[in-house]
């Protein structure tokens, strides 16, 4: 069982749909990044979340301490919002990195 | 400047070349990282440089061989590889190394690397 999971691993939305993706995590953590990735491969840091809700734009992180949950909503997604959704926990001096949810919205 | 600039972006390289790869960043971070990502896999951690010197190696083979010259620096050197290591290679960079807290970690776009 990886130590960091992510559900759904595939997800498709109609332009306009609000959007949920979850993180489960089974060790002590830190902090916990949502990474974002598209296909040309770049990643970039969405949020760093050690408590509570962090809110950008259209996207608003969450996490729960003591549930070792974290979801990331997309608020009226588009199709720009298409990319790979990355959880990644820090444990000790590493990020151990979720499988991805891969996110593909259709105008 | 917030970004980390990986050159070049693609590489094709055969078994018996040697070649490079270049890492940068000017945001003053100290610690500088790779991972190594393979095809619809998340990444993996290679090597962590704290201050420059280096602080964690994945068990990865030899024929990697990475170097910090510069606190803004980072070279993954590549000596004698094999198809299997074909895969998208990332930095990475962070304030610190540890108490991450609080802190991003910014990555760079990427070197995909193909070994013929």
């Amino acid at each position: 069982k990886n130590e960091v999971e992510q559900s759904p691993q595939n997800l498709t939305a109609q332009e306009g749909e609000f959007i949920t993706i979850n993180c489960s995590y089974s060790v002590g953590i830190s902090a916990l990044h949502w990474l974002q990735q598209h296909p040309g491969g770049g990643i970039v840091s969405l949020f760093m979340l050690s408590s509570g809700k962090k809110k950008h734009g259209r996207l608003i992180a969450t996490i729960n301490i003591q549930e070792k949950h974290s979801s990331l909503h997309i608020t009226a997604s588009h199709p720009r919002d298409s990319a790979v959704y990355i959880c990644a926990v820090e444990n000790t001096d590493k990020l151990i990195f979720g499988t991805g949810t891969r996110l593909q919205v259709f105008p | 400047d917030t970004e980390v600039t990986q050159t070049p972006k693609h590489l094709v390289m055969g078994m018996t070349n040697k070649k490079s790869l270049k890492c940068e960043q000017h945001m003053g971070h100290r610690a500088m990282y790779w991972y190594k990502q393979k095809a619809k896999k998340p990444p993996e951690l290679m090597f962590v440089y704290s201050y420059e010197k280096l602080s964690i190696n994945e068990s990865v083979p030899s024929r990697f061989s990475p170097e910090c010259p510069n606190s803004s620096l980072l070279n993954l050197h590549l000596h004698a590889l094999q198809p299997e290591d074909s895969a998208l290679y990332l930095c990475a960079s962070s304030p610190r190394q540890n108490s991450l807290l609080n802190t991003e970690a910014f990555f760079g776009q990427g070197t995909r690397l193909t070994v013929v």
